[in-house]
């Protein structure tokens, strides 16, 4: 039971570049988001999803996109990667909204050059 | 505007003794807090909760209290044992299972054996 699985783990990435940064639980569960963190910044939220097909917005999710088409994955895709950018980034899933407990991946570490 | 702030980057507490890691949030429409913890190299793992209707919540060693009045939250873990040995992040929503978990910038808790 691998329960959530990032993929890289590690990444470095030219100003310019776009890449897509890998989710994928076994846990069937519906929700899953994904955050990032900064020193200094704690996590903070970029998008979400409550289930198939269905995406939102988080609170810093300017230069990024996602997509759920199954229950199972979510990926986060930079378009164009800027240093700002720089970070690590994990993806987060919980069996439903209403339940609090979320189940992290160990991350992935970007560094935008 | 950083609305949850853990004040205290570290804190180093000797084996068996109490720890106490606080927390204090600006946003009066919080109403759910959590305690996740982070060792390195890894995700955080979800610790415990408490909603706002309660002023105590205990599981195990742990136990975190809530003092609406003061926007003020509490993570005690007794006795202490050099496995919580961790980050601890500080995280709240505006309602019961919103996703948009503002979280804090993480206290570094040292068990000193």
């Amino acid at each position: 039971n691998a329960g959530v699985t990032q993929t890289p783990k590690f990444q470095v990435l030219k100003t310019g570049q776009s890449m897509t940064l890998q989710c994928a639980q076994d846990m069937n569960h519906e929700y899953m988001s994904w955050y990032r963190q900064d020193p200094g910044m704690g996590l903070r939220l970029i998008h979400y999803s409550v289930g198939a097909g269905i995406t939102d917005q988080g609170e810093v999710p300017n230069g990024y996109n996602v997509s759920r088409s199954t229950t199972e994955d979510f990926p986060l895709r930079l378009l164009s990667a800027a240093p700002s950018q720089t970070s690590v980034y994990f993806c987060a899933t919980k069996k439903n909204r209403g339940n609090t407990e979320a189940f992290f991946g160990q991350g992935t570490r970007l560094t935008v050059v | 505007d950083q609305q949850v702030k853990q004040n205290s980057p570290s804190l180093s507490v000797q084996e068996g003794r109490i720890s106490i890691l606080n927390c204090d949030y600006t946003n009066s429409m919080f109403d759910y807090f959590l305690w996740y913890k982070k060792y390195p190299a890894e995700g955080p793992t979800f610790l415990i909760s408490i909603s706002s209707i309660k002023d105590k919540n205990e599981d195990g060693r742990f136990t975190v209290f809530l003092n609406k009045s003061a926007k003020h939250l509490s993570l005690h873990i007794v006795p202490s044992q050099p496995g919580d040995s961790a980050v601890y992040f500080c995280a709240a929503s505006d309602h019961f299972g919103n996703e948009k978990l503002t979280f804090g910038t993480g206290t570094r808790l040292t068990i000193i054996p």
